[in-house]
């Protein structure tokens, strides 16, 4: 079946680079995403990469696909405390039309 | 464009009432998806929309749940007889010509007593 898993915390100190990792299991996946969400707010969409793609770098934000082994990780450069939230990693799956399969998250907290 | 909308953002409600929740999807947008978040978890698929027909239904989406989406633009998710578990945030989300993104909103938070 579907799965999408995600370390549950990062902690990270302002300026440093953080990198946050999700493994997957559907191979036919097209899509791969990263959502951000604040505490009580909606997901922003991040970046997605395509599968046929091995990174995309989008300003601070870096993502690099293994498709081999299914890995997908997301690299902040300089990371900020306005960049304390929720990441959320998910695949398009197959056996819900074009819904998006999530992770359950990895919380993020940056230190002064 | 201002972005997908939910209304209510927050709804308390006792057990055993109906909710009925909005979403106004971005403009254009033919596709429109309702997800479930409970807590510690990440959305869960429960519904989707191309134009006003449902194409897909999640087996989390029980027969106390309806979607309707009657002229292709904003939906509208009831839930009848709520239960305690039925407690979570409601998204919805949707995507246009370009079906790889997805734009959620800001949700509505329900609560059941």
């Amino acid at each position: 079946g579907e799965d999408v898993e995600q370390s549950l915390f990062l902690s990270v100190r302002e300026g440093d680079s953080s990198v946050i990792n999700c493994t997957y299991t559907d191979s036919s996946s097209t899509y791969l995403y990263w959502y951000k969400q604040e505490p009580g707010a909606g997901l922003q969409l991040l970046t997605y990469i395509f599968s046929n793609m091995d990174m995309k770098q989008d300003q601070r934000l870096t993502v690099l696909l293994n498709k081999k082994d299914k890995h997908l990780s997301l690299r902040i450069a300089d990371t900020q405390t306005g960049d304390s939230a929720i990441y959320f990693c998910a695949e398009k799956g197959n056996q819900a039309g074009t819904a998006l399969i999530f992770g359950k998250g990895t919380t993020l907290s940056v230190s002064s | 464009d201002t972005g997908v909308s939910q209304d209510p953002r927050h709804k308390i409600t006792k057990r055993g009432q109906n909710v009925t929740f909005r979403c106004d999807p971005i403009s254009e947008h033919n596709r429109l998806y309702w997800y479930r978040q409970t807590l510690g978890q990440g959305p869960e698929f429960l519904t989707y929309f191309q134009n006003e027909a449902q194409l897909e239904k999640s087996r989390l989406l029980s027969d106390r749940f309806s979607a309707e989406r009657p002229k292709g633009s904003f939906s509208t998710l009831e839930i009848q007889r709520t239960e305690q578990g039925d407690s979570a945030m409601y998204l919805c989300a949707s995507t246009g010509a370009f079906y790889n993104e997805q734009f959620f909103g800001p949700g509505t938070r329900l609560t059941v007593l």
